[in-house]
């Protein structure tokens, strides 16, 4: 079954809105989630390491202002993309580990528009 | 940063022949490698993975392969079927804590009937 479960699925929203994006793991207490990016045609790209009770680990040329973070319990990380912008649009997925297997949520199509 | 190169971007290959896609990492410290199959705007699947210390894995009509003196590894798909068509990614672990994942580009495999 799944393990990982990641909403919305698909959001619009217009130029300078804030989305937020959860990632729910289902079975499993997480400390650790990561969050992905992926564009069109292109690979997936680690944006940020999510931590549970303490600031989230974010890869170089990352704007941790603008991706906002949050791991407040062992089965929820929010992503928050503050005052997005077109270029912001994308497939955004996040995963986690478990018994060194990685499992990703659906994936949020985000549209800024 | 550690990253990890993928060839071919683009495959096709006839229904029944053997499909190959070639992977190299940087991070000497990486000691997994999971392969993935992404169907459009769907969330990577696992298909098969290796570890460090293992040099071969097959499963089905998949398998994998992994040289760690040259810091290679592929994924070997015989008698393609057209459902098997999709873009498979690479992945190496960033560092030996089996954490977050450096991808590959993507091979896009196409299997013509």
């Amino acid at each position: 079954g799944a393990v990982v479960s990641q909403h919305p699925s698909r959001v619009i929203c217009k130029s300078g809105t804030s989305v937020k994006i959860e990632c729910r793991s289902l079975d499993f207490q997480a400390t650790t989630m990561f969050w992905y990016r992926q564009f069109p045609k292109q690979s997936l790209m680690l944006m940020a390491t999510s931590n549970e009770g303490s600031k989230a680990t974010y890869e170089q040329g990352v704007e941790k202002d603008k991706f906002l973070i949050n791991h407040a319990s062992l089965t929820l990380s929010t992503l928050t993309v503050t005052s997005a912008h077109p270029e912001d649009s994308s497939f955004y997925i996040c995963g986690l580990i478990r018994s060194t297997e990685a499992f990703f949520g659906q994936g949020t199509r985000l549209t800024v528009v | 940063g550690e990253n990890v190169e993928q060839h071919p971007s683009t495959l096709s290959v006839q229904e029944g022949d053997s499909a190959v896609i070639k992977c190299t990492y940087s991070d000497s410290a990486s000691n997994y490698f999971p392969w993935y199959k992404q169907e459009l705007g769907k969330r990577p699947q696992l298909i098969i993975d290796i570890r460090s210390n293992v040099g071969e894995k097959k499963d089905q009509r998949i398998a994998v392969t992994l040289n760690k003196t040259a810091k290679h590894f592929s994924l070997h798909i015989t008698e393609t079927q057209p459902e098997d068509s999709a873009v498979y990614f690479c992945a190496a672990s960033i560092g030996n804590s089996g954490y977050a994942l450096n991808f590959g580009k993507g091979t896009s495999l196409l299997v013509t009937p």
